[in-house]
């Protein structure tokens, strides 16, 4: 099945803001607020940083936030910092009892 | 503390089968969906499939449907994920995590196991 599309890339010094795309269809990111975002360090397991669309899960950074607009979901780092430099992927529930990954996005924290 | 330990590296050829496993810990494993997730070397994350613990609902991937089989063992908390016949694609590290959500839609992965690497080589 066709993965949610992201930006291979993304870069911004510290203390910008960044937001990285997160674009589906109908049958899944703009068809339910089933939205994910997580956070992958090198060698690391993934990490939940926004849930359904745009909760934060329990401390996580309030430079993260999350939101969606049709069929196209959106996560915004603020305040960058040298640590956020990760993996991001989003996810969303897919019509059919499914779960679909986006196919992953590369901050660099210049 | 809510925990997903799963079982250590796997050194395979191809033909051979394979069963891993993720054992929960800190919360009520029935109650919760645990999904499994693959990333091979250098790729991005690719969802497998789910099991709801408490009843064996078990839904895959079409992308994996027929490719793997997602099992678990309430009475030791332990999910499973297994092939009958591994091939050198299947090499990658695969991720067990809890998963949020009903019986009619999945919600977020909220907890992840430290991963089990699998290499699949003559």
């Amino acid at each position: 099945q066709s993965a949610l599309t992201q930006p291979a890339s993304v870069s911004g010094s510290p203390g910008q803001s960044i937001t990285i795309s997160c674009t589906g269809t109908s049958s899944d990111v703009g068809g339910y607020n089933y939205v994910s975002w997580y956070q992958q360090h090198p060698g690391k397991a993934p990490k939940l940083m926004i849930y359904d669309v745009s909760n934060r899960p329990s401390g996580v950074s309030n430079r993260f936030s999350g939101s969606k607009s049709g069929n196209t979901a959106s996560l915004t780092i603020s305040g960058l910092q040298a640590e956020d430099e990760a993996d991001y992927y989003c996810s969303s529930y897919r019509r059919s009892s499914t779960v679909v990954f986006g196919g992953g996005t590369k901050l660099t924290v210049l | 503390e809510v925990q997903l330990v799963q079982s250590g590296a796997e050194v395979k050829k191809p033909g051979e089968s394979l069963k891993i496993s993720c054992k929960g810990s800190g919360y009520s494993f029935t109650s919760y969906w645990i999904g499994w997730v693959r990333q091979m070397p250098g790729k991005g994350l690719e969802w497998m499939g789910i099991i709801y613990p408490r009843d064996s609902d078990t839904r895959y991937s079409p992308s994996f449907q027929g490719q793997v089989t997602i099992s678990a063992d309430k009475s030791i908390s332990t999910a499973y994920l297994q092939w009958s016949s591994l091939k050198a694609s299947d090499t990658a590290m695969y991720y067990c995590a809890r998963h949020r959500g009903s019986v009619a839609t999945i919600s977020y992965a909220d907890y992840w196991g430290q991963g089990t690497l699998v290499t699949v080589s003559s």
